[in-house]
């Protein structure tokens, strides 16, 4: 089975400040992977999609790799600001008819 | 663009008590999916349908149950409610897994008591 790991369970960084959250799956043999992004009592909205064949997607200041022999994804955002301050979770969806979820990065941007 | 739909938003149960989460998408997808999501344990699959008329287990059904009459609706039935069932449900579609986004409705908070 699957299992999705995302290290640390939170950060927190100053206003300004590049940083990388992590992802890590145990099966390399996925279609995709996604990072979402979850504010406080809402649900996820999809941030960046990867495809298998692919190893690099990115959105404005968000850049998200992907490794999959290794079974590694990081999620890379820029100029980090107050407004980022969510939970980031990452998804893969591999053969076996699902997704597969980490328990999420809870990132804290100061001012 | 309302996307995924979830109703109620919140609700408080008592043991053994019944009821439906609505879901409803707009966006003409085969595949929904109900997940619930608890503090420290992230995201697990209950059920989902691959196309109206077709739905089958995740990881975590036992006390529940779905039907898929239509594309668009996907309810999830709380049936004889636990203290266990206590949890945030979240109902999500796709076009197709293999190459597309997952899109989540805002999620329904259950409290059984």
């Amino acid at each position: 089975k699957q299992e999705v790991t995302q290290i640390p369970a939170a950060l927190s960084v100053p206003e300004g400040e590049n940083l990388v959250l992590n992802c890590s799956f145990t099966d390399s043999a996925i279609y995709n992977l996604q990072w979402f992004r979850q504010d406080p009592g809402k649900g996820l909205t999809s941030l960046l999609l990867i495809q298998s064949s692919q190893r690099e997607q990115t959105s404005g200041r968000l850049n998200a790799s992907l490794d999959k022999s290794s079974g590694r994804s990081t999620l890379y955002i820029a100029a980090s600001q107050p407004g980022d301050s969510a939970t980031y979770l990452c998804a893969v969806w591999d053969t076996g008819n699902q997704f597969y979820f980490g328990t999420g990065t809870s990132l804290t941007v100061i001012p | 663009n309302a996307g995924v739909t979830q109703t109620p938003k919140f609700r408080i149960l008592k043991i053994g008590q019944s009821m439906t989460l609505q879901c409803t998408q707009d966006m003409n997808h085969n595949y929904m999916y109900w997940y619930r999501q608890d503090p420290g344990m992230g995201l697990k699959l209950i059920y989902y349908s691959v196309g109206a008329g077709i739905t089958d287990k995740g990881e975590v059904p036992n006390g529940y149950n779905v039907s898929r009459s239509t594309t668009e609706d996907f309810p999830l039935r709380l049936e004889l409610a636990a203290p266990s069932q206590t949890s945030v449900y979240f109902c999500a579609s796709s076009r197709n897994p293999n190459t597309g986004e997952l899109f989540f409705g805002e999620g329904s908070r259950l409290t059984v008591l």
